[in-house]
């Protein structure tokens, strides 16, 4: 059963223009939503969050949208750089514990921008 | 700063074979974060250690076992060891509740 998806396997974007990479969820538990970006032979760089009472959260060229009723989230990426070419994962959580978060991620989606 | 440390970065067993993951967190982090990442997959969370004992736990079977030590650092063990468990490993540390900082992984062949 996967609770978080992410439906497209690959996107390829021209340097400049916006990368758009969207995720579903279907666990209405999950309060809190994290973009992770990872280049080959390294581990999952955090990149976004988005808490559950937010519908949007911006930092710097990264940008994420959440809508709670389509169970929908996107991340904007304006401008695209070669540099932003890697693998995006988009992660879930629920019951922030102080114990930490249990994340639960989608497949990811291999992000190319051509120069 | 060192950030999380994993070792060995690749590793090659046989099936039935027995296998032990390290991990050593990012400095101030306490808890330690386990996952399991097939090919073409994402991350799926295998446990998570605080305080020397384990918090959290995924949907993996009792071959898998982990400990924490007093420093913080992770082992991650699996008996009995299945071609299905070839994949990349991956810790994480963090202090509860936080943002969770990943090592580079460790590359499991079972053959």
């Amino acid at each position: 059963d996967q609770q978080v998806k992410q439906n497209s396997p690959s996107l390829s974007v021209q340097e400049g223009r916006i990368s758009i990479l969207n995720c579903d969820y279907t666990n209405s538990m999950f309060d809190y939503f994290l973009w992770y970006k990872k280049y080959p032979a390294e581990g999952p760089t955090f990149l976004i969050s988005i808490s559950s009472i937010k519908d949007k959260n911006e930092d710097g060229r990264f940008t994420v949208f959440l809508n709670k009723s389509a169970k929908h989230l996107s991340l904007h990426i304006v401008p695209s750089q070669p540099g932003d070419s890697a693998v995006y994962f988009c992660a879930a959580s629920a019951l922030i514990t102080e114990y930490g978060n249990k994340l639960v991620f989608g497949a990811g989606t291999i992000l190319r921008v051509k120069s | 700063d060192a950030g999380v440390t994993q070792s060995p970065t690749h590793l090659i067993k046989t099936r039935g074979q027995q296998v032990t993951l390290r991990c050593s967190p990012k400095s101030g982090h306490d808890t330690v974060s386990w996952y399991q990442q097939a090919l073409g997959q994402g991350p799926q969370f295998i446990f998570q250690y605080y305080e020397e004992e384990e918090r959290q736990r995924g949907n993996f079977p009792d071959r898998f076992s982990g400990h924490q030590f007093p420093n913080y650092s992770s082992e991650l063990n699996v008996n009995a060891l299945l071609l299905g468990d070839s994949a990349l490993y991956l810790c994480a540390s963090s202090h509860p509740g936080d943002e969770q900082f990943f090592g580079p992984g460790t590359r499991l062949t079972v053959l």
